[in-house]
This record gives C-alpha cells, sequence and structure tokens, in this order.
C-alpha cells in the first residue's frame, strides 16, 4: 500500500518568513495530493491540493510543487503570520473511476510562527 | 467544517461498554469516513462507504463496525473489542466517487475509562 512521509515534524518561523514542509510518497500510480490544516481540537480544513498532471499549484500565500519522479511534494507558505500557525497534514490517493478516494496522510508537522 | 457535524464533541464510556459515534452530512455527499487520529500518528481510516448500504474496511477496521442506511448519516460503533479505544474520532465525506476532495467534521473526543 501507498506509504506517506512528512517532514519536519516540528517547524518554527519567525513572522514574515517563509515555511517549507516536505512529504514523500512511495505508490507511483498516486496522482492525488491534498494538504490540510489542523488547528487545536478541530477537524483538518484542506487548504490546496494539486494533481498530478501539474507541477505546481499557488493560492495566494500558499503554494504546492510535485515532482512526479522523485514522489515527493511541498507545501510553501510565504509571509507568514501567528494564525498560520496549526498543524499540517499531507496525503496522498489515486484518483480513479467507480472507486471512493482512499487518502493516505503524513504524520503531521506542527508549524508554530512567533512573533 | 463545512455541513458535516459530529457528536458529542466529547463522550466518556466505561471499558467494555460499546459506545456509537455520530456523523451527519448536509452536502449531499456520496462517500463517506471515518479515521481515527493519535497523538504523532496522522489520520488512519477505519471504514468507508461509497454509497448507501455499502461499507468496506479501512487499514484498522478491527473492533469497530458502521452502518449507512441513509445517505446523510454514517454512524461509527467502537466495540469493546477494540483495545485502545481512546482517540480523537473524524469523520469525513467527498462529493461523489470521481472528486476526491474530502471534508472532515469537527471531530469527537472517546475516552475509555
Amino acid at each position: 500500500g501507498e506509504n506517506v512521509e512528512q517532514h519536519p515534524s516540528t517547524l518554527s518561523v519567525q513572522e514574515g518568513d517563509s515555511a517549507v514542509i516536505k512529504c514523500t510518497y512511495s505508490d507511483s500510480a498516486s496522482n492525488y495530493f491534498p494538504w490540510y490544516k489542523q488547528e487545536l481540537g478541530k477537524g483538518p480544513q484542506l487548504i490546496i491540493d494539486i494533481r498530478s498532471n501539474v507541477g505546481e499549484k499557488k493560492d495566494q500565500r500558499i503554494a504546492v510543487t510535485l515532482n512526479k519522479t522523485a514522489k515527493h511534494f511541498s507545501l510553501h507558505i510565504t509571509e507568514t503570520q501567528p494564525e498560520d500557525s496549526a498543524v499540517y497534514f499531507c496525503a496522498a490517493s489515486k484518483l480513479g473511476a467507480g472507486t471512493a478516494s482512499k487518502l493516505t496522510f503524513g504524520t503531521g508537522t506542527r508549524l508554530q510562527v512567533t512573533l | 467544517d463545512g455541513g458535516i457535524t459530529q457528536s458529542p464533541k466529547y463522550l466518556f464510556r466505561k471499558e467494555g461498554q460499546n459506545v456509537t459515534l455520530s456523523c451527519e452530512q448536509n452536502l449531499n455527499h456520496d462517500a463517506m469516513y471515518w479515521y481515527r487520529q493519535d497523538p504523532g500518528q496522522g489520520l488512519r481510516l477505519i471504514y468507508y462507504s461509497q454509497i448507501v448500504n455499502d461499507f468496506q474496511k479501512g487499514d484498522i477496521a478491527e473492533g469497530y463496525s458502521v452502518s449507512r442506511e441513509k445517505k446523510e448519516s454514517f454512524p461509527l460503533t467502537v466495540t469493546s473489542a477494540q483495545k485502545n479505544p481512546t482517540a480523537f474520532y473524524l469523520c469525513a465525506s467527498s462529493r461523489d466517487r470521481d472528486r476526491h476532495t474530502q471534508y472532515f467534521g469537527p471531530g469527537t473526543r472517546l475516552t475509555v475509562l
């Protein structure tokens, strides 16, 4: 089955700096890669996702890059703000008609943005 | 959290008792999922359902059971056979079998005393 590794487990940055979280996956057939943000005591919220036919996707201060050859993808947050502090999860899945998506999650990165 | 509700937010049970966690969605989504979250282990899939009256085991189904009698509801029962039931349980749903964006509910924290 799919295995997703996520690094680092904790990340501390100063407000205004950039943050990068990296994930690798094992199944070359995986073609959908979402990122979720989870605040304390709440459910994860989707912040951005990318499909394997695209190498990069950007949404304001958040971007995701995908390297299919190396089987890794990364989340980039620029101009970090205190409200970006949370746990971030990457995930991988195989798109396929007639199947419910089965996401395999990384173990999470706790991001702390300090003033 | 979208239109997915989970209740209660906190649940306490004695060891050996079965307990049922509620998950309801008003998003008209076909697929629903249950995950378990433990510190440092990310989210692990317990059960999922693609359509009413159908469900499949996930990676850690032992000690759990589900039903899907209505499109909007996917309750999870944690049975006494689950050896370590204390955890944060998350329900999710996705629109249909070809769109894989999953939206999560707020979660239920179960503590077994």
